[in-house]
């Protein structure tokens, strides 16, 4: 079974478009995450929810909206796509706030931005 | 303000030989410290952790990584690669505090093993 999963796995749209990824884990963990990964490979936190609560938002634009359902899904939806929007987006969980715990990365969501 | 740097972007090396993956941090806390192997279009995935005690991590696949103080450094070591370890490796911090959650992660290096 996956512990992290993600989709759509890539996702190809037209600039000023609006669209949304999908997050789910099922390892029971109070903490989740969302990250953009650049084109260099580097690795950015975006968003960190514990048991849905909003716990970090870095600073990202306010197009990117993420959304906790429960403690087992964290979506994240973007509105007016640009450019610089394109990356792969990872989701990730983590057993408890705070502590040294591992986090558990989905396989990712390539989104290209035309 | 925390940070992590890695010194090297790439390093090729050939199979069987050793190998060191170089990591600094900047903190003026006491840091968790992390390894993360990404595979070519995958996910993340933990290699190894210094929370507390002995000095010298071990990992999967055979990695090991010592984490220095004095010299803020959390070095990734192997003594022999394999075809297999060709990845993204990521060095990462996080400060210890129970209310704090935010994951530094350095720039990654790439590892390129040539047979």
């Amino acid at each position: 079974d996956t512990a992290v999963s993600q989709t759509p796995k890539y996702l190809v749209t037209q600039m000023g478009n609006d669209k949304s990824i999908k997050c789910e884990q099922n390892l029971g963990h109070d903490t989740m995450y969302w990250y953009k990964q650049d084109s260099k490979k580097f690795l950015k936190i975006m968003f960190s929810y514990n048991n849905k609560e909003l716990i970090i938002n870095e600073t990202v634009p306010n197009r990117f909206s993420p959304k906790s359902p429960d403690k087992a899904h964290l979506n994240l939806h973007i509105n007016s796509l640009e450019l610089g929007d394109s990356a792969v987006y990872f989701c990730a969980s983590s057993h408890k706030r705070g502590w040294g715990d591992t986090q558990y990365f989905g396989p990712g969501t390539r989104l290209t931005v035309l | 303000a925390q940070s992590v740097t890695q010194l090297d972007s790439q390093v090729p090396v050939f199979e069987e030989a050793p190998v060191e993956l170089r990591c600094n941090y900047s903190s003026s806390v006491s840091v968790y410290l992390f390894w993360y192997v990404q595979y070519p279009n995958q996910g993340l995935q933990l290699l190894l952790k210094y929370l507390s005690g002995s000095t010298l991590v071990k990992g999967i696949n055979g990695f090991e990584a010592e984490f220095n103080k004095s010299q803020t450094s959390f070095h990734l070591r192997k003594p022999s690669v394999h075809i297999s370890d060709t990845a993204e490796y990521f060095c990462a911090v996080k400060i210890v505090q129970t209310s704090y959650d935010k994951v530094i992660f350095g720039p990654g290096t790439s590892l390129s093993v040539i047979p």
